[in-house]
């Protein structure tokens, strides 16, 4: 069966501190996708960044990025000099590639808090 | 401008009292489906489509009927609203299901729905 784990329910740090995410996944399948996603105090939801299984890089996109692990199943996400801004709930998300359903299974958010 | 749009964005209404929230997409995409998020549980999927006519159930889908008359248009239906049905409403599509290729998945801005 698949599954999201975002064991940190709500961090919160002082503006400028770094701070990770952490995300766990279970999967059967080998082929699949990760993502992040971002929801501010409006509501939306924001895409950050999609991951296929086969692709193990590290990316790096300004102040974020994120360390995808295979042997771990792990796919965590730091904030480098973090900003009142990036205060947000932040989802980590699975997609099998040969699900029926299509459907994006989410983990149950982490939500950021960046004090002045 | 490509995107999914969902009418109300914002809905207080009472037990019982049937109630339709829109989807639409103008994107000629197959795939549409309907999430809602709670707190500490993330997004779940309550139904989803992968054409005109064809529709299933997610995990949660009781409470909820779904119809697809069109490709555009995916609105979620609730009969007789309960409390418990009281969430944020998440309407997203993608061009279709499934295969070994990743296809984006679009959200719309969410729609929140409280029952008294």
């Amino acid at each position: 069966a698949q599954k999201v784990t975002q064991a940190q329910t709500e961090i919160s740090v002082v503006e400028k501190e770094d701070v990770t995410l952490d995300c766990v996944y279970e999967t059967r399948d080998t082929t699949y996708y990760l993502f992040w996603y971002k929801q501010p105090p409006s509501g939306e939801l924001v895409f950050l960044i999609r991951r296929n299984s086969f692709d193990e890089q590290n990316e790096i996109s300004g102040r974020y990025s994120w360390n995808f692990q295979k042997s771990t199943s792990s796919f965590n996400f730091t904030i480098t000099a973090s900003q009142v801004v990036d205060s947000a709930v932040y989802f980590c998300a699975l997609s099998e590639a040969y699900s029926s359903a299509s459907k994006i299974i989410f983990g149950s958010g982490t939500r950021l808090s960046i004090r002045p | 401008e490509a995107q999914v749009t969902q009418n109300p964005r914002y809905l207080i209404t009472v037990t019982g009292k049937k109630l339709t929230v829109t989807c639409s997409q103008n994107m000629n995409h197959e795939y549409m489906s309907w999430y809602r998020q709670d707190p500490g549980l993330g997004l779940r999927q309550i139904y989803y489509s992968m054409n005109v006519e064809v529709t299933d159930k997610g995990d949660v889908p009781e409470g909820y009927k779904v119809s697809r008359k069109e490709k555009r248009n995916f609105p979620l239906i609730l009969e007789s609203p309960s409390p418990n049905q009281t969430s944020l409403y998440f309407c997203a599509s993608t061009i279709n299901a499934g295969g070994n290729s990743y296809n984006e998945q679009f959200f719309g801005p969410g729609t929140r729905l409280t029952v008294l």
